[in-house]
């Protein structure tokens, strides 16, 4: 089974505060995904990677950085957090290889900020 | 227009019955057609996928896919209390994209 794994369930921080979530995941994929979902508004992507030390905008990228120093592990970083950052933080991989284009997704955090 | 549209319900069906959910997508270049349900404060879990036109069954669900009306639907058979979750509805929207486009989701409620 593809086991995607996220560092907090749930993280409280302060505005201002620099604050990491790390995404770990063990089959090998080239691809991981960060997304932030809110209520009325889906699922949106902030970050991808498609490789080591690789990195995209998805479609929300301000106020956040990703970094991906291993195939395996994928940290996003908002520098400078703010209360409009509060939300749940979702990871996922998936495999780049063929058709296949499965892609699952880890537990989540909740963000908030104060 | 969104490229990928869902009602974002609630739907309510009755316990044994046939629940349809439906999503549109505005590529027509689209290929890859996924659908993840979500229960309250989990994460979307992938449970079926669909590449070509026609049906694709796996147990009680059916993907159903048309690309001429650019839709698909999922078909929950015999639903059950635990097949209430938001569904969401994912499009790989054109070749070479690395990315997935999500719906809003429609929110299932199962009445027993």
């Amino acid at each position: 089974d593809v086991k995607v794994t996220q560092s907090s369930r749930y993280l409280v921080k302060r505005t201002g505060e620099k604050v990491f979530l790390e995404c770990v995941q063990d089959m090998d994929h080239e691809n991981m995904f960060w997304y932030r979902q809110d209520p009325g508004l889906g699922l949106r992507l902030i970050y991808f990677s498609y490789d080591v030390k690789m990195k995209e905008k998805g479609d929300i990228p301000e106020g956040y950085s990703v970094s991906r120093e291993k195939k395996e592990r994928f940290s996003l970083i908002l520098e400078s957090a703010s209360t409009n950052q509060t939300s749940m933080y979702l990871c996922a991989s998936r495999t780049g290889q063929g058709a296949v284009y499965e892609q699952y997704f880890g537990p989540g955090t909740r963000l908030t900020v104060t | 227009q969104k490229e990928v549209e869902q009602n974002s319900g609630p739907l309510s069906v009755p316990e044994g019955a046939i629940a349809s959910l439906n999503c549109t997508y505005s590529d027509r270049g689209s290929q890859s057609f996924f659908w993840y349900r979500q229960y309250s404060g989990k994460s979307p879990e992938l449970i079926m996928f669909i590449y070509s036109n026609g049906d694709k069954e796996d147990g009680r669900f059916t993907a159903q896919l048309n690309k001429a009306s650019q839709y698909v639907s999922l078909l929950i058979r015999d639903s059950q209390p635990s097949d209430s979750a938001t569904y969401l509805c994912a499009v790989k929207v054109h070749q070479g994209a690395q990315k997935l486009v999500f719906g809003q989701g429609t929110r299932l409620t199962i009445n027993p």
